[in-house]
């Protein structure tokens, strides 16, 4: 069936630094992804929406500037974590639909970010 | 706009016994609803889901939800708790496969 990979999995650095975060749908095309976030022991938070060949959409009190995204292709979407600190530490979810009626959101396995 | 809230962020149940975790869902069109599954430091699973059809869905792992339109609701079930159970559970609504809104999540823990 569909699947998400989201990569990487796990990624530990240092404050000021920034971290890229990809997201592919492996078999089918997605022209539209979402990115979610996750902070500790609360309920995932729709960051952003990811639009094929165009800007994305952010949700209210996201930095667009903090967290930038580029759907350059029909298959990947990346999420750039500008200039990380500690309080962007989180798990950061990407999902996409496959366009297909009845087939639900597939979601990538999540990126652990933790910044020192 | 669509809304999902969980009802208890912990249930904790013995094991073999019924497990209910709650959600009530509201939507301003025709809702997909769904539950996920968590489990510590990985990422979402999908346990079921309802888009339109037979109002009682079962999903993997024993867990079976109904969707009650008229009480907006969407609770999980399973008929005997089991261990590996032990989980974060997510509520979810979408209208139609866009952006899904999750609920705050219910931490199901299994007593032995």
């Amino acid at each position: 069936g569909a699947v998400v990979s989201q990569h990487p999995s796990w990624v530990i650095c240092k404050s000021g630094t920034s971290v890229k975060i990809e997201c592919r749908s492996l078999d089918f095309q997605a022209t539209t992804m979402f990115w979610y976030r996750q902070f500790p022991k609360q309920s995932l938070m729709l960051m952003a929406t990811s639009n094929e060949g165009s800007k994305a959409t952010y949700e209210q009190g996201v930095e667009k500037d903090k967290f930038l995204i580029n759907h350059a292709s029909l298959t990947l979407s990346t999420l750039t974590v500008t200039s990380a600190h500690p309080e962007d530490s989180s798990f950061y979810i990407c999902s996409a639909p496959t366009g297909v009626s009845n087939q639900p959101q597939h979601f990538g396995d999540g990126t652990r970010l933790s910044i020192l | 706009a669509q809304s999902v809230t969980q009802l208890g962020s912990h249930v904790s149940v013995s094991e073999g016994a019924l497990v209910l975790l709650r959600c009530n869902y509201s939507s301003s069109v025709p809702p997909y609803l769904f539950w996920y599954v968590q489990y510590p430091n990985q990422g979402l699973q999908l346990l079921l889901k309802y888009t339109t059809g037979a109002t009682l869905v079962k999903g993997i792992n024993g867990f079976e939800a109904e969707f009650k339109k008229s009480e907006t609701s969407f609770h999980l079930t399973k008929p005997s708790a089991h261990m590996s159970d032990a989980a974060e559970y997510f509520c979810a609504v979408s209208g139609g496969y866009q952006k899904v809104t999750f609920g705050t999540g219910t931490k199901l823990q299994v007593i032995p």
